[in-house]
């Protein structure tokens, strides 16, 4: 149980490209989904928290006109990239938490390596 | 805000024997989750374990068990009878468990495990 499939799993595309990543929890349903940002070698830096029907909360220095969270259903978030530069070539990865708070812990798709040409 | 440290960026194991990855955080909190993941080169972030920091006991799943110590804040992973697919990056993860306060992961930068044949 608690899988969490993300799509695409890479994605290759000209600078000046948007492109929309799916995270769907396939077995629960999840109020609270996570995006991830990871540079190689180094650890994951939490970007935005997403809340089913609300807006998302975004970490300081993320810029959210930059990157689209929707949170439509309790079992798909989407994080959108606008006008993809080369800089914003990552790896990201989202994850969901189930319904419930303390003892949930969260589940993490396979992650989306992301490259701007 | 929360920090998480782990000192170790590279560690070696035979394989079958014992290696204890070390990990400790800062927090002004008295109510939070502790977590390892585990991240092979697929870069799926698997869940290993998580320690509840209400509880004394120390979390074990089968050969992974952890060494929670409240007071100095340190939560080492002991991985016993290494196996060649326990080569990974292991990161320590901090959660507040204040409700209402923050859901968000706290990663360390990761310790590269190497389990050699």
């Amino acid at each position: 149980g608690a899988v969490v499939s993300q799509h695409p799993s890479r994605v290759i595309c000209k600078s000046g490209t948007s492109v929309k990543i799916e995270c769907r929890s396939l077995d629960f349903q999840a109020t609270t989904m996570f995006w991830y940002r990871q540079f190689p070698k180094q650890s994951l830096m939490l970007m935005a928290t997403s809340n089913e029907g609300s807006k998302a909360t975004y970490e300081q220095g993320v810029e959210k006109d930059k990157f689209l969270i929707n949170h439509a259903s309790l079992t798909l978030s989407t994080l959108t990239v606008t006008s993809a530069h080369p800089e914003d070539s990552s790896f990201y990865i989202c994850s969901a938490r189930g319904m419930g708070y303390s003892n949930q812990p969260q589940h993490f798709g396979d992650g989306t390596r992301l490259s701007i040409l | 805000a929360q920090t998480v440290t782990q000192s170790q960026p590279e560690m070696s194991v035979q394989e079958a024997e014992t290696v204890t990855l070390s990990c400790t955080y800062d927090t002004s909190e008295s109510d939070y989750y502790l977590f390892w993941y585990k991240q092979p080169p697929s870069r799926q972030m698997i869940l290993v374990i998580r320690q509840e920091a209400y509880k004394q006991q120390n979390a074990t799943e089968n050969r992974f068990s952890v060494n929670f110590q409240k007071a100095a804040k340190s939560f080492s992973l002991k991985i016993s009878d290494s196996q060649l697919g326990d080569a990974a990056m292991y990161f320590c993860a901090y959660r507040s468990g204040n409700q209402g306060g923050s859901e968000k992961l706290v990663f360390g930068k990761g310790t590269k495990l190497t389990v050699n044949p």
